[in-house]
């Protein structure tokens, strides 16, 4: 079945506590994405991958780090989480470089830093 | 800069009426428009996309939208509104080589 999986699906964890949210997809698609959902702010993107070794910054990157070293995974790295992070994290992939089809979301990934 | 509006926080329908989720956007070359759906505790699912062409579109689970170039809208509908629509809709634009931009959303709620 072709799928984007996140893990943890819920974590709580504590200020200045490293975590790494994992993402993995099977489609074989190039690109991949990071957004955090907010009551009342939609989604905003984190950060993006355009293929292997190639990342960006996208709205709100203040705080985050990724990597892309294999096609099929883009880990999320809190280095040093604080309570602002407390959030629904999406991961999304979709075929080519070229944005002209829709993003596969993964299931999501609640956060909550005390 | 892209943008899109979702002026709607919760649309309240009765099951069996039609529904209408509204967006506009703003754009500085041709949009790309796209609606996604998302239920309790998942993730988004794409419902429908318009790129070019006629201006109705149809997506899934019997959900269309019809883009509308000179008010800058692209509406959201269903005919006839079922209990398991209830969900957040999302609406996203993007133009040219710029990044997808969504919406904050709009709660459905459908009634029996």
């Amino acid at each position: 079945e072709a799928q984007v999986t996140q893990n943890p699906r819920y974590l709580i964890t504590v200020t200045g506590k490293k975590l790494t949210v994992t993402c993995s997809q099977n489609m074989n698609h190039e690109y991949m994405s990071w957004y955090r959902q907010d009551p009342g702010l939609g989604l905003r993107q984190i950060y993006y991958s355009m293929n292997v070794e190639v990342t960006d910054k996208g709205d709100v990157p203040e705080g985050y780090k990724v990597s892309r070293k294999e096609k099929r995974n883009f880990p999320l790295i809190l280095e040093s989480p604080s309570p602002n992070q407390t959030s629904l994290y999406f991961c999304a992939s979709r075929p080519g470089q070229v944005d002209t089809g829709e993003l596969f979301f993964g299931e999501g990934s609640r956060l909550t830093v005390l | 800069a892209q943008s899109v509006a979702q002026p709607e926080d919760q649309v309240n329908v009765a099951e069996g009426n039609p529904l209408t989720v509204k967006c506009t956007y703003s754009v500085s070359g041709n949009p790309y428009l796209f609606w996604y759906v998302q239920y309790p505790n998942r993730g988004l699912q794409f419902l429908l996309k318009y790129i070019t062409g006629d201006n109705l579109v149809k997506g899934s689970y019997g959900f269309e939208a019809e883009f509308n170039k000179s008010q800058t809208s692209f509406h959201l509908k269903k005919p006839s509104a079922l209990v398991s629509d209830s969900a957040l809709y999302f609406c996203a634009v993007r133009s040219g080589f710029q990044k997808l931009v969504f919406g904050t959303g709009t709660r459905l709620l459908v009634s029996p």
